[in-house]
């Protein structure tokens, strides 16, 4: 069975520094890959995703994740947070194939930044 | 850009209640979902909804749930007689056709039962 793992439940940050969450997925096949961010009291909004090709796929508001096969990981990053980036964010999966796009959710990081 | 819709926001309801969870998907989408997220806990899969028929399930979603598209713009979720450990926030998700294309998820609603 599918199953996604983020690393960090809970991430404290200064406003300018760099962030990195970690995902991690379990799945032999090819997959789709998400991150999606959940903002106070709002819905949840998809961030970036990946389907083929480049590695590197570069997001809404400055976020990236690089998809590194040979580990299974699909790690969010961001150069310089802001305190507008205060969320939780949600790696999720979806196996190739599943015309459903039923998505399989991390547990979330919760990222609490600092002004 | 559209947007899915979920009403209403916060919902109270007594244990053993019936309650229905009531979704507006983009108008051009043809998958539709209810997720559902326990506090402090993940997101979790309940129920995928295609040509109007269930197309996947999960564990969580046994004969305590239904979905329904009535109409051509609605799409519900009920749950009979409500449990305590029913509270949690759904939500509702559509996307078009196409393995590539994103789900879009709705505001949720959140559901206490007392």
């Amino acid at each position: 069975a599918q199953s996604v793992s983020q690393h960090n439940h809970h991430v404290i940050l200064s406003e300018a520094a760099s962030l990195e969450l970690g995902c991690n997925y379990s799945y032999g096949g090819t997959v789709n890959l998400f991150w999606y961010v959940q903002y106070p009291g709002q819905h949840l909004q998809l961030l970036l995703k990946y389907f083929s090709g480049d590695p590197l796929v570069k997001g809404i508001k400055g976020f990236e994740a690089e998809f590194i096969k040979s580990k299974f990981s699909f790690n969010l990053r961001k150069p310089s947070v802001q305190w507008s980036d205060t969320a939780e964010y949600f790696c999720a999966v979806n196996a190739l194939g599943n015309q459903g796009g039923k998505l399989i959710f991390g547990q979330g990081t919760e990222l609490s930044v600092k002004p | 850009e559209p947007e899915v819709t979920q009403t209403p926001s916060h919902q109270v309801t007594q244990m053993g209640q019936e309650v229905i969870l009531r979704c507006v998907p983009i108008s051009n989408h043809l998958y539709f979902y209810w997720y559902r997220q326990i506090l402090g806990q993940k997101v979790e899969f309940l129920v995928s909804f295609y040509n109007n028929e269930i197309s996947e399930k999960s564990e969580i979603f046994d004969d305590q749930f239904s979905v329904e598209r009535p109409d051509g713009s609605n799409f519900t979720l009920k749950i009979r007689s409500t449990k305590l450990e029913d509270s949690a926030m759904y939500f509702c998700a559509s996307k078009r056709a196409g393995g590539n294309s994103p789900l879009h998820f709705g505001n949720g609603t959140r559901l206490t039962v007392t």
